[in-house]
């Protein structure tokens, strides 16, 4: 099947900096990609809908300006935490579709914890 | 809005014993229905989908599904369970009308133990 490819794996950073996430689809061009969000013990809540060329959809409750989200090729999509708080410590996974599979088919990358000191 | 709903946040069963996980959607249009998993401190894999056509579903490890429209259910099973399927099993909805945009939601989750 397709892969998607997160990095890093894990991170730590302190209070106040920011951190990046990449995405990258390696076998296949991906024009929207989801960054979901998992706290321990519990299931994924989608963040945002990545679109390539364009502005992220955000959910409800989530903030735009602290979680930047650009997707500026088929295959790259990147998630920035800015001035990171330890309540944004979690789990944090993208995934996208490979329409040549089927547009219902979503493939996970391996996902990156964060954890803010 | 599409939803759904996990029954039992933790099973656990004797290797070799039936498993049965519990999902029940809620959706105002057809829906694409998903089981993955996930080991710890990794991303989620698929297990098996129902889009159309056939209402059980095999999927990956010996593990089936059936869709039941008139019990909105999509409950998973596997006839003989083994050490290695303790792991978290998350269901999930998409609606029909399928896309490169389409959003999955994902239930709670299930944990699952495995007893030797």
């Amino acid at each position: 099947g397709a892969v998607v490819s997160q990095h890093p794996s894990w991170v730590i950073c302190k209070s106040g900096t920011s951190v990046k996430i990449e995405c990258r689809s390696l076998d296949f061009q991906a024009t929207t990609m989801f960054w979901y969000r998992q706290f321990p013990k519990q299931s994924l809540m989608l963040m945002a809908t990545s679109n390539e060329g364009s502005k992220a959809t955000y959910e409800q409750g989530v903030e735009k300006d602290k979680f930047l989200i650009n997707h500026a090729s088929l295959t790259l999509s990147t998630l920035t935490v800015t001035s990171a708080h330890p309540e944004d410590s979690s789990f944090y996974i993208c995934s996208a579709r490979d329409l040549g599979t089927g547009p219902w088919e979503l493939f996970f990358g391996s996902g990156t914890q964060l954890s803010v000191l | 809005a599409q939803s759904v709903t996990q029954l039992g946040s933790h099973v656990s069963v004797s290797e070799g014993a039936l498993v049965l996980l519990r999902c029940n959607y809620s959706s105002s249009v057809p829906p694409y229905l998903f089981w993955y998993v996930q080991y710890p401190n990794q991303g989620l894999q698929l297990l098996l989908k129902y889009t159309t056509g056939a209402t059980l579903v095999k999927g990956i490890n010996g593990f089936e599904a059936e869709f039941k429209k008139s019990e909105t259910s999509f409950h998973l099973t596997k006839p003989s369970a083994h050490m290695s399927d303790a792991a978290e099993y998350f269901c999930a909805v998409s609606d029909y009308y399928g896309g490169a945009t389409n959003k999955l939601i994902f239930g709670t989750g299930t944990l699952l133990a495995v007893q030797p």
